[in-house]
């Protein structure tokens, strides 16, 4: 069955501290993407991955960089977590296709 | 730009009734469409795909959806609604190279018993 994994479901962290996202998948797929859900905006992307080593920007990457070091595994990293970062963060992978993306469970992040 | 509207923001139905959620896109070329569907506490689910061929696809869990080119609409129904179907449902639209896609804000629906 198709996983992708996601290491915290729930994480409190306080601002200009350092956070890493992480994300795994099972499934061997090229593309590796991370959006950010909130009410009333629906999922936003912030980066995607083609390839190991290899991002590119989404539509809100500010504050946000990504590393994508093996192909089953990509993070998300907030070099320096403000309160408007607080949201749901949602990994997904798709084959080079692309044609289906299969998602994470989330991760909801509180920034105090 | 690429966008995705879906105009109604909660819908309560009652169990047994049909359901029509709406979605309009904006987009260029021909678009790839999905539906997802989010159950509390989940991540999304595919409910359906329209990349070409005939415009009316069907879908997991009893759901179908028509492609309207001229309305520029991919809307969701399903006939008869179940309890669990309670969740939030985004419509999307691939948007370019590696697929990246683009999602409405979403419909969250509610179902009375």
């Amino acid at each position: 069955d198709v996983k992708v994994t996601q290491s915290s479901r729930y994480l409190v962290k306080r601002t200009g501290e350092k956070v890493f996202l992480e994300c795994v998948q099972d499934m061997d797929h090229e593309n590796m993407f991370w959006y950010r859900q909130d009410p009333g905006l629906g999922l936003r992307l912030i980066y995607f991955s083609y390839d190991v080593k290899m991002k590119e920007k989404g539509d809100i990457p500010e504050g946000y960089s990504v590393s994508r070091e093996k192909k089953e595994r990509f993070s998300l990293i907030l070099e320096s977590a403000s309160t408007n970062q607080t949201s749901m963060y949602l990994c997904a992978s798709s084959t080079i296709a692309g044609d289906t993306q299969y998602f994470g469970p989330g991760t909801r992040l509180t920034v105090l | 730009a690429q966008s995705v509207t879906q105009p109604d923001i909660h819908i309560t139905v009652s169990e047994g009734a049909s359901l029509e959620l709406r979605c309009n896109y904006s987009y260029g070329a021909t678009p790839y469409l999905f539906w997802y569907v989010q159950s509390p506490g989940q991540g999304l689910q595919l409910l359906l795909k329209y990349f070409s061929g005939d415009t009316l696809v069907q879908g997991i869990k009893g759901f179908e959806a028509e492609f309207k080119r001229s309305q520029s609409s991919f809307n969701l129904r399903k006939p008869s609604v179940h309890w669990s179907d309670a969740a939030e449902y985004f419509c999307a639209v691939g948007a370019g190279g590696y697929n990246k896609l683009i999602f409405g804000a979403g419909t969250r629906l509610a179902v009375h018993p």
